[in-house]
């Protein structure tokens, strides 16, 4: 089955780096798009980057763009999400999800995600 | 950039009511539009997609309809495990989109 786990989640300061990992299985991975939402403390879903699934194009929300970059290694089903200059308004939970193929670019499976805190 | 609103923001009802929540776009998506359910500590599930096309293993309670800027998602019938918060979704842009979320919970 479909199954996609995140990691390196935690605490940083602000100005600092962090990387995100998912590892996914259960699909051929170097077919699809791949993304990264996030989802603040008491807020709404977010959604922070995408990777598509020609292996190139890449696409990011305003509040991440210049800071943040997504990338892919599909030889160990791998999606990352490098995360730098990191601000208190970072904090969420992140959540790494697959674009679903024929589904009109909806997400079709999401990861449990993980937490990253930025604070002082 | 493409905005997208919901409301209403929050509802309360009833098992067994029949429930709509309303999207809106700030320019036409075509029907290139999602909605899913999220329920707390948990991932979010795709419920419908394009924006009248239920996703595999979805109950037919939910439906959804819509084009161009106004779209809806209906329950027919709500069951316990409904109370949720609701996020519709734009898949037209490259920006990926979501709407604030109504949540939805027990009157």
């Amino acid at each position: 089955q479909v199954q996609l786990v995140e990691s390196g989640g935690g605490v940083v300061q602000p100005g600092g780096s962090l990387r995100l990992s998912c590892a996914v299985s259960g699909f051929t991975f170097s077919k699809y798009g791949m993304h990264w939402v996030r989802q603040a403390p008491g807020k709404g879903l977010e959604w922070v980057a995408v990777f598509w699934f020609d292996g190139t194009t890449k696409f990011y929300g305003d509040s991440v763009k210049d800071r943040f970059t997504i990338s892919r290694d599909n030889s160990k089903n791998t999606l990352y999400l490098q995360m730098n200059s990191l601000r208190a308004e970072d904090t969420a939970v992140y959540y790494c999800a697959r674009m679903g193929l024929e589904l009109g670019s909806s997400i079709d499976y999401w990861g449990q995600g993980t937490l990253v805190t930025v604070s002082s | 950039d493409i905005q997208m609103t919901q409301s209403p923001s929050s509802l309360s009802a009833s098992v067994g009511d029949r429930v709509t929540i309303t999207c809106r776009a700030s320019q036409s998506i075509a029907s290139y539009l999602n909605w899913y359910q999220h329920k707390p500590r948990t991932a979010p599930t795709l419920l419908i997609y394009s924006a009248s096309t239920l996703q595999s293993g979805v109950p037919s309670r939910f439906s959804g309809s819509g084009s161009a800027t106004d779209f809806t998602l209906t329950i027919s019938s709500l069951q316990p495990e409904d109370f949720a918060t609701y996020y519709c979704q734009e898949s037209y842009s490259t920006s990926f989109t979501f709407g604030p979320g109504t949540k939805l919970d027990i009157k």
